[in-house]
Order: structure tokens, then C-alpha cells, then sequence
């Protein structure tokens, strides 16, 4: 069954330090979203992305992040300035329904900031 | 305020039963409210999607049903298995223009 995929896995990064998160969405999607979850808490929207641009954002979602498709299949979450706040697991979703039903979501990326 | 609530607390359920997961919102009016499933360090994975005009949805040993009046959706899984053991989360978009919102969530134990 295809799958969303994720790299890093694990990212540990220096507050101040810029990071970006990997996603490969499901290929034939159209929506894609980037989610974010603090350990035990419930999971939060950021952005969601369709036709090569941003289509809705989040309050969280500031100038610190930036949203790109740089080709056909990956999709990444750029943050330029971490912050300790910004400690979370990080997941990526797509779907080629309707907008937000039936979303596939990735395994996460775990960013911890120091 | 708007908010969807989910039972913050485990629910422990002998193996075989019937757990039942509640969902409860105030000040929407969804058009529909899905159901995932989350593992520890995994994303959540998708399982039902009941829209405001269905009552009730199954899939397998999964019911769903949806009271628009009271504001509720329950989540029901029928001879319920330790592979069940998860987090489940409620999840709606307050209207078709607008992203999903989640709930917190609620922990279910199923004991062999």
C-alpha cells in the first residue's frame, strides 16, 4: 500500500539553527499538510499546500516556516530560526479526496530543539 | 468557545467486549468527523468518516454514529482485541472551508 514518508526520522538541533523536514506524500495526491504534536497533546494544524501554493495557515505557522514542492514528488517544512517551543513530533499528510477526509499521514519527524 | 472534547482518561476494556469512545463539540455544525487511530511515535491513521446526514458507518468490527443534535459522535469497536490497544482520535473541520481540528485523544487498554 503506498505510503507517505519522512526523513529525518530524528532531528536534535541548536536553538537559533534552521531545519528542514522531508516528505515524500502518497504520488498521486493532490492536498498535502504539514501537522505538528507536542508530546501528549493534541495534534495541530500548520499549513496546507495544494496546486503549488500555500491554500490555508495556522496562527503557529509565522514567517519562521516556509512550505516548498521543489519538484513532482517532495514536499518540506523549512524553519528558519528554531526555538525551544518549537520542540514536536512533525508530520506530513496528503490526500487525493476531497480536501481534509481520509488523510494518510507519514511516520513523523521528531524535532528536538536544545 | 469552540472545542471538541474526547475522555482524556484510559479506558481499560477486557478483551472480547465492546469498547465505546465518546466525542463530544460545542458551536460547530460539521459537515462530517472522522475517526483516527495513533500509536505511540507513529502518525495517526485513518478508519471511518461519518457525514452529518448518516446516523451510522461500520467497517468490520468499527461502528461509528454521529447525533447532530446532541453533538456527539461514539466510536465503537466489537470484540475488541489487544492489537486494538491505541489512541483514538475524533477530528473535524468546523466547515468545508476550514482545516480539521482534533481532539486530545483518549487511550484505549484492551486486557487479554
Amino acid at each position: 500500500e503506498p505510503e507517505v514518508t519522512q526523513t529525518p526520522s530524528h532531528q536534535v538541533t541548536q536553538m537559533g539553527q534552521e531545519v528542514i523536514l522531508r516528505c515524500v506524500p502518497i504520488s498521486n495526491h493532490l492536498y498535502f499538510y504539514w501537522y505538528r504534536q507536542i508530546l501528549g497533546q493534541k495534534v495541530e494544524f500548520l499549513v496546507s499546500f495544494y496546486n503549488n501554493e500555500i491554500s490555508e495557515k495556522s496562527e503557529i505557522f509565522d514567517d519562521q516556516f516556509s512550505v516548498e514542492r521543489p519538484d513532482g514528488s517532495n514536499f518540506t517544512l523549512k524553519i528558519r530560526s528554531t526555538k525551544l517551543e518549537d520542540s514536536a513530533m512533525y508530520f506530513c499528510a496528503s490526500t487525493n479526496r476531497v480536501p481534509n477526509e481520509k488523510l494518510f499521514f507519514g511516520s513523523g519527524t521528531q524535532l528536538s530543539v536544545l | 468557545s469552540q472545542k471538541i472534547e474526547q475522555n482524556s482518561e484510559a479506558l481499560n476494556i477486557q478483551e472480547g467486549k465492546t469498547a465505546t469512545l465518546t466525542c463530544n463539540y460545542t458551536n460547530y455544525s460539521p459537515a462530517y468527523l472522522q475517526w483516527y487511530r495513533q500509536d505511540p511515535g507513529r502518525g495517526p491513521v485513518f478508519l471511518l468518516l461519518i457525514r452529518e446526514n448518516e446516523k451510522e458507518k461500520r467497517k468490520e468490527r468499527l461502528k461509528v454514529t454521529f447525533d447532530t443534535t446532541l453533538k456527539q459522535s461514539l466510536f465503537h469497536i466489537t470484540a475488541s482485541q489487544p492489537a486494538d490497544s491505541a489512541t483514538y482520535l475524533c477530528a473535524l473541520a468546523p466547515d468545508s472551508n476550514y482545516q480539521l481540528i482534533w481532539g486530545a485523544g483518549t487511550k484505549l487498554i484492551i486486557k487479554p
